[in-house]
């Protein structure tokens, strides 16, 4: 059974760093065809792609945040962690991890990780 | 970057109406279009890939279509349950992978 979840803080002050770290089961971080991204959705928004990053260790990053996201693995811990540097207000949303199936071909999000809420306030 | 715009950004219709999303790409992305459902605090969810491949244990009532810039997902027969707002993303450039505006759905 996959299963996706993230951990981190509920609550970060504005210019501090915020690290989300998504634990995953059922599957190996190390399989080439499958990579974990990170999706935020601010309050009653949509859906917005920040990062993702694959076995061999491809990632990508959204143009708008690229200075200040990163994204990483621990294969051994099943786990896939985003810092964020110097976070902001407009940064409070959910935050989700996801699977990315088909690396090769046809790419999409078949697993979803529940979500959790950052609010970024002083 | 790849703009995917939705219409209509919101609807109401009743139980057992057909419904019809659509998905408009800002350049070709042949095939490469995915479809997901998100309920009220809930994560999304993958309903349709490849713009017509209905995922595993989705309903059969749920169905997509189209090709280059220009999808759609059908409903052909609105349940409660499908109160929702549905999304579509492109995975024709993967970085960024990017969605439409969304879709909610009201019964």
């Amino acid at each position: 059974q996959v299963t996706l979840k993230e951990s981190g803080p509920v609550l970060v002050k504005p210019t501090e760093t915020l690290t989300l770290t998504c634990t995953v089961s059922g599957f190996p971080l190390a399989k080439s065809t499958v990579g974990v991204t990170w999706i935020r959705q601010p309050p009653g928004k949509a859906l917005e792609w920040l990062a993702h990053i694959f076995s061999d260790d491809e990632k990508s990053f959204t143009t708008s945040l690229k200075s200040s996201v990163d994204i990483s693995q621990d294969t051994s811990k099943s786990q896939v962690v985003l810092t964020m540097t110097n976070v902001d207000p407009v940064d409070t949303g959910t935050y989700f991890c996801a699977r990315i199936f088909g690396k090769f071909d046809y790419r999409r999000l078949d697993y979803w990780g529940q979500g959790i809420l950052v609010t970024v306030s002083s | 970057d790849i703009e995917m715009t939705q219409s209509p950004s919101s609807l109401s219709a009743s139980v057992g109406d057909r419904v019809t999303i659509t998905c408009r790409a800002s350049q070709t992305i042949f095939s490469y279009l995915n479809w997901y459902q998100q309920r009220p605090g809930k994560a999304p969810r993958l309903l349709i890939s490849v713009a017509s491949n209905l995922e595993a244990d989705i309903p059969s009532r749920f169905s997509g279509s189209g090709y280059g810039t220009d999808f759609t997902l059908s409903i052909s027969s609105l349940q409660p349950e499908d109160s929702a707002t549905y999304y579509c993303q492109q995975s024709y450039i993967s970085s960024p992978l990017t969605f439409g505006g969304g879709t909610k759905v009201e019964i």
